[in-house]
Parts: C-alpha cells; sequence; structure tokens
C-alpha cells in the first residue's frame, strides 16, 4: 500500500535559517504532491502543491522540490522566522479518483528567535 | 474569504452513545470529506462524499460511521455506538470539483469517548 515517510522528530533551527523537511513515499507513482500547515489543534492549511513535471516550484519564501526518482520531496522555508512554528505535512492522493489524500505523520518546526 | 466550519469545536460523550459532527463546507463546493486524526498520530482519511453518495470509505470507517449531507449546506459525519479508541479530532474538508486538488479543511471537532 501507499506510504508516506517524514521525519517524526522535531526541528529546531535559528530564526533566519533555512528549514529544510523531507517527504519520502513508497509503492506510488504520484501525480501530485502537497504540503500542508497544521497549527496545534486546528485543520490543516494548504501551503503548495507540485507536479510530477516539475522540479521546483516557489511561493514566497516556500519552496518544494519533487524527484519521483528518489521518490522523495524536499519543503524549504528560508529566512525562517518563529511564526514558521508549526507541523508541517506532506499529502498524497491515492490512487481512486476520488481524491482522497494520504498524509504523512508530519514534522513538527520549531523556530527559535 | 470562505471557511469550512465544524460545530461542534470540542464533545465529549460517553461510550456507546451516539454523536453527530457538523460541517458546512465552502458553498459552491461539490466533493466532501471526513478525516480523523488520533492524538499524536497522522491525519486518517475516512470516508469521501459527492453527489449525494459515499464515493470511497477506509478501512476505519465501519458500520458504526455514517454520513449525510441533509440539506444545501451541512455535511454530517454520524458515529452510532462511540468506543473509547473513536476519541480524536475529525476534520471535515471539501473542494470545488474534481481536477481541483487542494482541499480546504475545517478546524475540526475534538470528540472524547469516556
Amino acid at each position: 500500500s501507499q506510504k508516506i515517510e517524514q521525519n517524526s522528530e522535531a526541528l529546531n533551527i535559528q530564526e533566519g535559517k533555512t528549514a529544510t523537511l523531507t517527504c519520502n513515499y513508497t509503492n506510488y507513482s504520484p501525480a501530485y504532491l502537497q504540503w500542508y500547515r497544521q497549527d496545534p489543534g486546528r485543520g490543516p492549511v494548504f501551503l503548495l502543491l507540485i507536479r510530477e513535471n516539475e522540479k521546483e516550484k516557489r511561493k514566497e519564501r516556500l519552496k518544494v522540490t519533487f524527484d519521483t526518482t528518489l521518490k522523495q520531496s524536499l519543503f524549504h522555508i528560508t529566512a525562517s522566522q518563529p511564526a514558521d512554528s508549526a507541523t508541517y505535512l506532506c499529502a498524497l492522493h491515492g490512487s481512486s479518483n476520488t481524491g482522497k489524500l494520504i498524509f504523512g505523520q508530519g514534522t513538527t518546526l520549531q523556530v527559535k528567535p | 474569504e470562505p471557511e469550512v466550519t465544524q460545530t461542534p469545536s470540542h464533545q465529549v460523550t460517553q461510550m456507546g452513545q451516539e454523536v453527530i459532527l457538523r460541517c458546512v463546507p465552502i458553498s459552491n463546493h461539490l466533493y466532501f470529506y471526513w478525516y480523523r486524526q488520533i492524538l499524536g498520530q497522522k491525519v486518517e482519511f475516512l470516508v469521501s462524499f459527492y453527489n449525494n453518495e459515499i464515493s470511497e470509505k477506509s478501512e476505519i470507517f465501519d458500520d458504526q460511521f455514517s454520513v449525510e449531507r441533509p440539506d444545501g449546506s451541512n455535511f454530517t459525519l454520524k458515529i452510532r455506538s462511540t468506543k473509547l479508541e473513536d476519541s480524536a479530532m475529525y476534520f471535515c474538508a471539501s473542494k470545488p470539483y474534481q481536477n481541483q486538488e487542494t482541499q480546504y479543511f475545517g478546524p475540526g471537532t475534538r470528540l472524547l469517548v469516556l
């Protein structure tokens, strides 16, 4: 079955540095991959989507890469701020066409001032 | 900006009781979903719903669960006889059309079964 792995250990970085989060997947060849942000006790909020034919996608301080050979996506936050502290979820669509999302367990980022 | 809303924000119930979790998706959306997240675990898909019927359900979504769109705005998840292991955050999500990949999530209902 489709499996998504994110680094379950929390990532602690200093304000201003670049945070890099990893998402690996197996048993699947997704047409696209999404990243969501989740704050404690809140629902996921969409950040970025990258398609299989795109190597890189940017939005303001966010950058996502997608390597379909390695079956990996990297999520970067440049010039990180304490407000970026949250859990970041990688999500793939299921193999059916219903649009269901399969989430990784998320990586918690803590940006220290 | 339109948002998905969910009520109640918190629900405490006794084991064996029925609960109904309510969602109001974004008004022009046609595809609806329920997910759950047990504390400290990943967000898990429960069910997808389109055109007044279930389009896909997970193994978690057994006979104790049901969904309904009773009117043009609400989308509900019912758990007939709650179990302790049903304690979780339940998220409703929606999207406007099939080719729209992004889903819009509600703030969730925290369900605690005692």
